[in-house]
């Protein structure tokens, strides 16, 4: 079966700007959720979506934003771009809300310059 | 903050030995615990997930939990170069910012280097 799949695989950005990312959960997962991930803060949580719905989220500013549609992919959004937004950006699908047995994408590299 | 700390290594073992990584976790209401693998450049895989105390085995891998000393291990017996990665330890941790009550924690990762 198709895995998670996530898209742009990289941007480049300049500060200011806005990005949108996108992930496509395996079919049939209904929960996303999505990570950041730099090399001196490890993976950090941004949120969690279910039926459409935010469950859960976590300790960024409110420039970070998602939603989920009706068929389980989701979007995140990040205004306002600054340098140490510069990250890899992870969706991790899973059948139901809180299943933490996730299966990552390949992720979004966002460079903000 | 819900802390999850791995040693972040390089942890350096020989080819057919066993690599030991470990993780402790701060949240004592804690219920679920991960290992999750990443390769250089790749995104994290989940290997095990361990709910009770003791040992849970899965082919070369053992994960070992110890809910009163707040401890989690992974054992990889036999290791091959192409064990080579991150591992990341993953916890549970109660949120009040989730429905469900919990989100999922990861620690910095231990750098596993298997040499021939």
């Amino acid at each position: 079966k198709a895995g998670v799949t996530q898209t742009p695989r990289y941007l480049i950005k300049t500060r200011g700007q806005q990005v949108t990312l996108s992930c496509s959960p395996i079919s049939g997962h209904r929960s996303v959720s999505w990570y950041q991930q730099t090399p001196g803060q490890g993976l950090q949580f941004l949120f969690e979506y279910f039926s459409e719905t935010q469950r859960n989220k976590g300790n960024f500013p409110g420039r970070f934003s998602g939603r989920q549609f009706s068929n389980s992919r989701s979007e995140m959004n990040v205004s306002t771009l600054e340098l140490g937004d510069s990250a890899l950006y992870l969706c991790a699908s899973s059948l139901v809300m809180s299943d933490f047995g996730y299966t990552f994408g390949s992720g979004t590299r966002l460079t903000v310059v | 903050q819900k802390e999850v700390e791995q040693n972040s290594g390089p942890l350096s073992v020989p080819e057919g030995a066993i690599a030991s990584l470990n993780c402790t976790y701060s949240d004592r209401v804690s219920q679920s615990f991960f290992w999750y693998r990443q390769y250089s450049g790749k995104s994290p895989e989940l290997i095990m997930s361990i709910y009770s105390n003791g040992d849970k085995e899965d082919g070369r891998f053992t994960a070992q939990l110890n809910k009163a000393s707040q401890y989690v291990s992974l054992l990889i017996r036999d290791s091959q170069p192409s064990d080579s990665a991150t591992y990341l330890c993953a916890v549970n941790v109660y949120s009040s910012n989730s429905n469900s009550g919990y989100a999922l924690n990861f620690g910095k990762g231990t750098s596993l280097l298997v040499t021939p």
